[in-house]
């Protein structure tokens, strides 16, 4: 295990829907981000916090909304997806070093499926 | 933009083979490069790293070579098992921004099938 948990594993949900996806960290680590991976499609970067603060948005949709309450906890906001928005949904950690050589950790992601 | 690829979607091998996975990066200020394999069901993991300081680095079982002059950067794994077989992403980081926490731009990845 990389000590990054997500929650739920799996989710199904109409396009009407609001749901939301839970990242939980145990490394102690500062930054914490939200990737999307589609099939044959490279991971693209979402969202990045660092220190809880939002320091990255790339361009992404306001139909999603992320909050990081703290730095162990990282929450994505879903509300009227679409079809495409189905993918697996990655949550990664990593320390702040200040020379930017950070290893990101992880978690099992969570695979949606929008309807 | 910049963009990291790898030069075959798949790569087939034989139980015991040694495997040579390949990556092109674009963006010469990358300063840091990581390989992660990751298993149907599962994120990513973190395999080996390199600086751009270095040429080479080696884990067990597993040697990164990164040739900067033609922005190339490959993963060698020895005497390969089945539990190798994944998709196996190469990773730049364009260095410390403000917020230091450092981006990674992903390759699309490498299945690699090891054959019994």
């Amino acid at each position: 295990e990389t000590g990054v948990t997500q929650t739920p594993r799996h989710l199904v949900m109409g396009m009407t829907n609001k749901k939301s996806l839970k990242c939980e960290q145990h490394l102690g680590h500062n930054a914490m981000y939200w990737y999307k991976q589609s099939a044959k499609k490279p991971l693209e970067l979402m969202f990045v916090y660092s220190l809880e603060e939002r320091v990255e948005n790339n361009s992404v949709p306001s139909r999603f909304s992320p909050e990081c309450p703290n730095s162990s906890h990282l929450f994505l906001h879903l509300h009227t997806l679409q079809p495409e928005d189905s993918a697996l949904y990655l949550c990664a950690s990593s320390p702040i070093t200040g020379a930017g050589y950070n290893e990101q950790f992880f978690g099992p992601g969570t695979r949606l499926t929008v309807l | 933009g910049e963009s990291v690829g790898l030069h075959l979607p798949t790569l087939s091998v034989q139980e015991g083979d040694n495997s040579i996975i390949n990556c092109a990066y674009s963006n010469s200020a990358s300063d840091y490069f990581i390989w992660y394999k990751q298993e149907s069901g599962k994120g990513p993991q973190f395999i080996i790293d390199i600086r751009s300081n270095m040429d080479k680095r080696q884990g067990q079982r597993v040697t990164v070579l990164l040739n900067k002059t033609v922005k190339h950067l490959s993963l060698q794994i020895a005497a390969t098992q089945p539990g190798d077989s994944a998709v196996y992403f190469c990773a730049e980081n364009t260095g410390a921004d403000s917020s230091n926490t450092g981006k990674l731009i992903f390759g699309q990845g490498t299945t690699l099938q090891v054959k019994p």
